[in-house]
Order: structure tokens, then C-alpha cells, then sequence
């Protein structure tokens, strides 16, 4: 059965930090794998997307890693800012009876100190 | 255009109401979904739409009964809701076989069961 894992479940940096968010699971026969931001009460923004065949994925100041060998990926924020503070989800989309299946993990709430 | 639209954004009902949740994309996406989101809690899946059928129910109550008219439209029609039923109910849509692809959410419509 296929475990998402978010650690830290909150982070609270100073801004202008570099910081990397952590999503580990389970099981590596991964479809793709991919990161979202949601503010309080809003909907979820999709950041990257890694297909299982890719190592990394860039946008900007983001850069998402996949190691499907050790089960986790990495989110990195370059220059944090007081407007990244959000919840962080990491989402695993795997083969499951025939179909396939997203499983989110708990995510991770960052907040940047101005 | 990467828009998912929800209408409304807030919806307040009683527990003998009837009322309608909706959703629209024109990304041409041909699998739509509906998540449940409780507090600090990640999204549930509830239902997908693929080519307007319905694919997946995730042995969500009958009070809650989607409905796909086109392929951009989506509803949740609510009928005699639980006031545990209160949450933020989400919808997305991705492009591609169902689960596969890169999943768009919109803003979602904040429910409250009196």
C-alpha cells in the first residue's frame, strides 16, 4: 500500500533562507509525482510536476528532485519570501487495480519570517 | 487558460436543503474530479469523471450525487447534508487518462452544514 510521508509537518524560517521540504513514500513504481501550494481556505496550485522518468523539475526560485530508488523527493525554495508561507503538498500518482491512483501526502506549513 | 472556476465560494445550508456545487474548466481536460477537504487535513477523492462518465465513486453517500451535463461542467448536487459534511469541497481536472496527468484545482466552495 503506498505511503506519502511530509516532514516537517511546519517550518518557520527567517525570509531570505534557502529550504528544502520533504516527501517520502513507499512504494517507488511511481506514475508521477507532484507539488502543490494552498493558502488558508483556498483551492490547491499546482507547482511542478515530475514524471517518474525525470530527476527534476524547475520554476523559478522552485526545484523539485525525484529519486524513485529511495522513495523520496525534494522541494527546494531558493530566497524564501514572507508570500511563500502556505501549506506545501506533495502528491504520488501510482498504478493501483488496473488504474492508477493520487495519494497526497499530510503536507508540510511553511512560514517565512519578514 | 489553466482555470478551474467553483461557484460558489462560500455555502451555508440547512441540514433538510438542497443545493448545487459547480465546477468548469475550457482546458479541453476530459477527467474531472470532486476532493473533500477537512482542516489541516490533505484532500479526499469523492468522484471522478472521465468523458463525462462517471469512473470512480469513492463510496461517497448518496446525499452527495454528481453530475457531469458536458465535458466542462461538473456539479455536486447536496441533499440532506450532515453538519460533518462541512468542509472545503474541491474540484480539479487533468488531461488524459484518469489520475495520470497534471491535476488543476479550482478555488473551492467552503460548505457549512447547520
Amino acid at each position: 500500500k503506498q505511503e506519502v510521508t511530509q516532514i516537517p509537518a511546519a517550518l518557520s524560517v527567517p525570509e531570505g533562507e534557502n529550504l528544502v521540504l520533504n516527501c517520502s513514500f513507499t512504494d517507488s513504481a511511481i506514475y508521477n509525482l507532484q507539488w502543490f501550494r494552498q493558502d488558508p481556505g483556498k483551492g490547491l496550485t499546482s507547482l511542478l510536476l515530475i514524471q517518474s522518468s525525470q530527476r527534476e523539475q524547475t520554476s523559478g526560485r522552485l526545484n523539485a528532485s525525484l529519486d524513485k530508488s529511495s522513495g523520496r523527493s525534494t522541494l527546494y525554495i531558493a530566497a524564501s519570501q514572507p508570500g511563500d508561507s502556505a501549506t506545501y503538498l506533495c502528491a504520488v500518482i501510482h498504478g493501483f487495480d488496473g488504474g492508477f491512483k493520487t495519494i497526497f501526502g499530510a503536507g508540510t506549513r511553511l512560514f517565512v519570517k519578514a | 487558460d489553466t482555470e478551474v472556476t467553483q461557484t460558489p465560494k462560500h455555502l451555508v445550508m440547512g441540514m433538510t436543503n438542497k443545493k448545487s456545487l459547480k465546477c468548469e474548466q475550457h482546458m479541453g481536460h476530459r477527467a474531472m474530479y470532486w476532493y473533500k477537504q477537512k482542516a489541516k487535513k490533505p484532500p479526499e477523492l469523492m468522484f471522478v469523471y472521465s468523458y463525462e462518465k462517471l469512473s470512480i465513486n469513492e463510496s461517497v453517500p448518496s446525499r452527495f450525487s454528481p453530475e457531469c451535463p458536458n465535458s466542462s461542467l461538473l456539479n455536486l448536487h447536496l441533499h440532506a447534508l450532515q453538519p460533518e459534511d462541512s468542509a472545503l469541497y474541491l474540484c480539479a481536472s487533468s488531461r488524459g487518462t484518469v489520475n495520470t496527468g497534471e491535476l488543476f484545482f479550482g478555488e473551492g466552495s467552503r460548505l457549512t452544514v447547520l
